[in-house]
C-alpha cells in the first residue's frame, strides 16, 4: 500500500563508515529523487534519476553515489561518512510528463546520525 | 536561479480560526509550478496544494486555498477552520522545467486549543 518507502528509517553509524539507504516506489513513476534536510529543516535536492539515467546532480561530494537498478528503485550510498552528513534524507518520485514538471511524492525519510 | 522565501519562521492560530502563511519566489521562467507541503512531527512530507503558474484561478483543496499573485511573485496559503492536526512545518516550493523543486525555509504553524 505504501507509495514511496525508504529503509532504514533510522541509521546511526560511526564516522568513516560506508552506508546505504534504499528507496522504492510503487506508483509507476519515471523519476526519482534524493533530498537532504539539514538540522535547520532546510530541504535541498541532491540527485534525480529518470528511467535509471542521472538527470540532476547538485554539488554533492563524490562520497555520495546514487544507484538506480530499475525505475522503481533509487538507492543512496555514502562512503566515508562525516559528522556533517547527519541529516534526514528523503526519497521522492514523480511522473515525467512532457511539460517537464509534476508533483513529487515523498518517502518517510531516513534520519542519519553520524557519531 | 530560483529562490523561495518564507518570511514567517513561526505562526500561531486558534483552533477554528483562519491563518495565512506567506511565500514569495523568484524565477526567470514563465511556466512553473508552485507547491505547499506540510511536514508534521512524524517528518513525512505531505502535499497540501499545487498551483500551475499558467492558471489564473487560485487552487483550493477543502480548507486549504492559495492566493497566487503572479506579477508580485507571491503564493500564500490560507488555512480555514484550523484544526489541531494542521500543526506542522509548512514548506513553500517552486518547480521549474526539469522537475527541480526548490524549497523555502519553512514556517512552523502552531494551533492553540
Amino acid at each position: 500500500d505504501t507509495a514511496v518507502s525508504q529503509t532504514p528509517k533510522y541509521l546511526v553509524t560511526q564516522m568513516g563508515n560506508d552506508k546505504s539507504i534504499k528507496c522504492e516506489q510503487n506508483l509507476g513513476h519515471d523519476t526519482m529523487y534524493w533530498y537532504k534536510q539539514d538540522s535547520k529543516k532546510f530541504l535541498k535536492i541532491m540527485f534525480s534519476y529518470n528511467n535509471k539515467e542521472l538527470i540532476i546532480n547538485e554539488t554533492v561530494p563524490n562520497r555520495f553515489s546514487p544507484k538506480s537498478p530499475d525505475k522503481a528503485h533509487l538507492n543512496l550510498h555514502i562512503n566515508s561518512l562525516e559528522l556533517g552528513d547527519s541529516a534526514v534524507y528523503f526519497c521522492a518520485s514523480s511522473l515525467q510528463l512532457a511539460g517537464g514538471r509534476d508533483t513529487q511524492y515523498f518517502g518517510p525519510g531516513t534520519r542519519l546520525t553520524v557519531l | 536561479a530560483q529562490t523561495v522565501t518564507q518570511s514567517q519562521p513561526e505562526m500561531s492560530v486558534q483552533e477554528a480560526e483562519t491563518v495565512t502563511l506567506s511565500c514569495t519566489y523568484d524565477t526567470s521562467e514563465s511556466d512553473y509550478y508552485l507547491f505547499w507541503y506540510k511536514q508534521p512531527p512524524s517528518r513525512q512530507m505531505i502535499l497540501v496544494i499545487r498551483q500551475e503558474a499558467y492558471k489564473q484561478q487560485n487552487a483550493t483543496e477543502n480548507r486549504f486555498s492559495v492566493n497566487f499573485q503572479k506579477a508580485a511573485k507571491s503564493f500564500s496559503l490560507k488555512i480555514s477552520d484550523s484544526q489541531l492536526g494542521d500543526a506542522a512545518m509548512y514548506f513553500c516550493a517552486c518547480m521549474e522545467y526539469g522537475n527541480k523543486l526548490v524549497f523555502g525555509a519553512g514556517t512552523i504553524l502552531r494551533v492553540k486549543s
